[in-house]
C-alpha cells in the first residue's frame, strides 16, 4: 500500500459547523503533513508531525486544530472557519522523521468550501 | 532567504513536441532540489530530485532535470510530450539537513498539450 489515503474528498460547511478532515497511511511512515493550497498556487504548509508529535505549525489560526492519535492517522479539526478558508487542504507523508531529503507522499486533499 | 521562481506562467506544447520548463532558485549552498506534478483536483506526485552527484537527474515517467549552478538553474525537460502530461508543476527548494516541512515551491508552470 503506497498511498495517503484522504477522505472526505470534498465538504462544503457552514462557517459555525464543526467538521474534520481525516488522513490515513499505512506505509510505515512517520512524519505527516498538512498543507493548504488556494486555487492557482502553490501549497502553503500549516503543520507537520514527526513521530506523532507536533515539530511545525506555521502560525496557523487556532480555527485549524491537527491531531495525530497515532501513526498511521492525521486529522485537522476545523471549527469557526471562515469564507477564505476555501481551498484543497492536502496531507502528505514522508518515511522517517521529515528530513528534506525524503520523498513527500501526498494524498489526493480534500477540497473544502465554506459558505 | 530562499526563493524559487518559475518564470513560466502558463505554457503550451503540441503533443510529441519536446518541453522545457524553467525553475530559478536563490539558496546561499547547495540546495536540495525537486521537481512535482499535479494534475486537477489532485495531490502533489514528485518527478525527480537532486541533492548531490550528478547534475542531471532522471525522474518518472521520461522526465530529467539538470542542475546548474552557475545558473542557479533546476531545469525540467521530456523530450515528447504526451497528452496526459497536462498537470500543473512546482519546483522546490529545501535546506540541507533541514525539514521536509521547510519546502520552498514556486507559483507553478501550467502545462497545456494541443493535440
Amino acid at each position: 500500500d503506497t498511498e495517503v489515503t484522504q477522505t472526505p474528498k470534498h465538504l462544503v460547511m457552514g462557517m459555525t459547523n464543526k467538521k474534520s478532515l481525516k488522513c490515513e497511511q499505512h506505509m510505515g511512515h512517520r512524519a505527516m503533513y498538512w498543507y493548504k493550497q488556494k486555487a492557482k498556487k502553490p501549497p502553503e504548509l500549516m503543520f507537520v508531525y514527526s513521530y506523532e508529535k507536533l515539530s511545525i505549525n506555521e502560525s496557523v489560526p487556532s480555527r485549524f486544530s491537527p491531531e495525530c492519535p497515532n501513526s498511521s492517522l492525521l486529522n485537522l479539526h476545523l471549527h469557526a472557519l471562515q469564507p477564505e478558508d476555501s481551498a484543497l487542504y492536502l496531507c502528505a507523508s514522508s518515511p522517517w522523521g521529515g528530513q528534506t531529503n525524503e520523498k513527500l507522499f501526498f494524498g489526493s486533499g480534500t477540497q473544502l468550501s465554506v459558505l | 532567504a530562499q526563493s524559487v521562481t518559475q518564470p513560466d506562467i502558463h505554457i503550451t506544447v503540441s503533443e510529441g513536441a519536446s518541453l522545457e520548463l524553467r525553475c530559478n532558485y536563490s539558496y546561499g549552498a547547495t540546495p536540495y532540489l525537486f521537481w512535482y506534478v499535479q494534475s486537477p483536483g489532485q495531490g502533489l506526485q514528485l518527478l525527480l530530485k537532486y541533492f548531490s552527484g550528478d547534475t542531471l537527474v532522471q525522474g518518472i515517467k521520461g522526465f530529467e532535470a539538470e542542475f546548474k549552478r552557475s545558473q542557479s538553474s533546476f531545469n525540467l525537460r521530456k523530450p515528447s510530450v504526451h497528452w496526459s502530461d497536462a498537470a500543473e508543476y512546482f519546483c522546490a527548494v529545501g535546506d540541507y539537513g533541514g525539514s521536509q516541512g521547510n519546502l520552498i515551491f514556486g507559483k507553478g508552470t501550467k502545462l497545456s498539450v494541443k493535440p
